[in-house]
């Protein structure tokens, strides 16, 4: 069965603090995906990778940045947390670029307080 | 990039069909995905279709591809409780998926 985890179902962290937030696929995916959901905004697309050590900026990197040091982590990094980034953020992996499947992870409800 | 639109909610009675509206931005887009989110859950795909057909069918869903409006529909007959959760249109944009706001489903006895 294929699976996306990502390490925290719920995280709350303070203002200015730096957040890690961890996704690993197990299924030898080339493509991570970073997603911001927000209701009535739908999914965001914040980061993605293509290949280990690779990254590509989204729609709204501001504010983040990610690490891709092995094909099966995908980690999201909050610099210093702000209030606007209380979020459910989405982890997706896919075998392809676009044209295939994404397998997403069950999502972390992250609150800055 | 440009935005995948869709209405925000959908209320059905169970048994009816339920249908789901997505415009989409990218002419090329090669294809076109419906996803599924429950409560608390990550999204699933629902299904596809490919950019030169017009309708498939699974089952209890049928998609439905325009192509002269970017329009495309999900429908889903005897429509379940089970089927209450937020669906996702989606279409491939500069090769990475772009996702509309979500139509809430809420299906009532």
């Amino acid at each position: 069965d294929v699976k996306v985890t990502q390490s925290s179902r719920y995280l709350v962290k303070r203002t200015g603090e730096k957040v890690f937030l961890e996704c690993v696929q197990d299924m030898d995916h080339e493509n991570m995906f970073w997603y911001r959901q927000d209701p009535g905004l739908g999914l965001r697309l914040i980061y993605f990778s293509y290949d280990v050590k690779m990254k590509e900026k989204g729609d709204i990197p501001e504010g983040y940045s990610v690490s891709r040091e092995k094909k099966e982590r995908f980690s999201l990094i909050l610099e210093s947390a702000s209030t606007n980034q209380t979020s459910m953020y989405l982890c997706a992996s896919s075998l392809r670029q676009g044209a295939s499947e994404a397998f997403f992870g069950q999502g972390t409800r992250l609150t800055v307080v | 990039g440009e935005d995948v639109e869709q209405s925000l909610f959908l209320s059905v009675r169970e048994g009816d069909s339920s249908v789901i509206n997505c415009t989409y931005t990218d002419s090329s887009s090669t294809y076109l995905y419906w996803y599924k989110q429950e409560p608390g859950a990550g999204l699933q795909l629902l299904t596809y279709i490919f950019s030169n057909m017009d309708m498939k069918q699974d089952q209890r869903l049928t998609v439905l591809l325009n192509k002269k409006d970017k329009h495309l529909s999900l429908r889903i007959a005897d429509t379940q409780t089970g089927d209450s959760a937020i669906y996702f249109c989606a279409e491939v944009q500069d090769y990475k998926l772009s996702f509309g706001a979500g139509t809430t489903v809420t299906v009532r006895a």
